[in-house]
C-alpha cells in the first residue's frame, strides 16, 4: 500500500524566509500527490496536487511543489513566509483507488 | 453553502455511551470517507463509501459502524465509547477516485470522559 514520510515534525522559519517542507512517498503505481494545510480547530484544505503532466505544480497562497520520481519526493516550498502561513501541513498520496494516505504532518512556525 | 458539513462540532460523553456523528456533502461527489485524527495530529482512514457501498474498512473496532443512506450522507455510529476513542473525526468526500483531492469537513471533536 502507498505511504508517505514527512521529514521534520516541526519546522520554524523567520518571516520572509524560504519555507521548505519535505515529503517522500512510496507507491507501487504512478501516484497522485497532495499537500493539505490545517489551521487550528479547522478541517484540511487542499493546497495543491500533482496527478499527471507538469512536475512543478503551483497552489494557493504562493506555495508550490515539485514531483521528483527519481527521488520519490514531493517537497513543498514557498519563497517568502508570512505569519499567516503558521499551520500544520500534511502530504498525502493516493493510487487513484479512493484510498488516500497521509503523512504525520509538519507544524510550521513563523517567527516575526 | 458548506460543501461538507459535520454535526455536531463538539461531543462530550461518558464512557459506555453510544453516539453518532453525521456528515453531508452537497458537491455531488460519489465517495465519502471517515478519518480519525489523534492527539498527535496523525490522520488515519477508517472507512470509505462509494455510491453507498463500503469499499474501505480499515482495522477499526466493530464498535464503529458507518451508515450511508445515500451518496450524499455518511454517518458514523459508535457503541460503548471508550477513553481511547477521544479524537477529532473528519468526514471527507471526493470524485474521480480521489484524483482531484478530497474535500474535508471541519471535524467533530469527540471527548470521552
Amino acid at each position: 500500500a502507498q505511504s508517505v514520510t514527512q521529514l521534520g515534525s516541526h519546522v520554524s522559519v523567520s518571516e520572509g524566509a524560504l519555507v521548505l517542507l519535505r515529503c517522500n512517498y512510496s507507491s507501487s503505481v504512478p501516484p497522485y500527490l497532495f499537500w493539505y494545510v490545517q489551521y487550528p480547530n479547522q478541517g484540511l484544505q487542499l493546497l495543491l496536487k500533482y496527478t499527471t503532466g507538469a512536475t512543478l505544480v503551483k497552489g494557493i497562497n504562493g506555495f508550490e511543489a515539485e514531483f521528483k520520481k527519481s527521488e520519490t519526493s514531493f517537497h513543498l516550498t514557498k519563497p517568502s513566509a508570512h505569519m499567516s502561513d503558521a499551520a500544520e501541513y500534511f502530504c498525502a498520496v493516493s493510487e487513484g483507488n479512493n484510498d488516500m494516505r497521509f503523512g504525520a504532518g509538519t507544524r510550521l512556525t513563523v517567527k516575526p | 453553502d458548506t460543501a461538507v458539513s459535520q454535526t455536531p462540532k463538539y461531543l462530550v460523553t461518558q464512557m459506555g455511551n453510544d453516539k453518532s456523528i453525521k456528515c453531508e456533502q452537497n458537491l455531488g461527489h460519489d465517495t465519502m470517507y471517515w478519518y480519525k485524527q489523534d492527539s498527535k495530529k496523525f490522520l488515519k482512514i477508517m472507512f470509505s463509501y462509494n455510491n453507498k457501498e463500503l469499499i474501505i474498512n480499515e482495522t477499526v473496532p466493530n464498535r464503529f459502524s458507518p451508515k450511508s443512506p445515500d451518496k450524499a450522507h455518511l454517518n458514523l455510529h459508535i457503541n460503548s465509547l471508550e477513553l481511547g476513542d477521544s479524537a477529532v473525526y473528519f468526514c471527507a468526500s471526493s470524485q474521480l477516485q480521489g484524483a482531484g483531492g478530497y474535500t474535508f469537513g471541519s471535524g467533530t471533536r469527540l471527548t470521552v470522559v
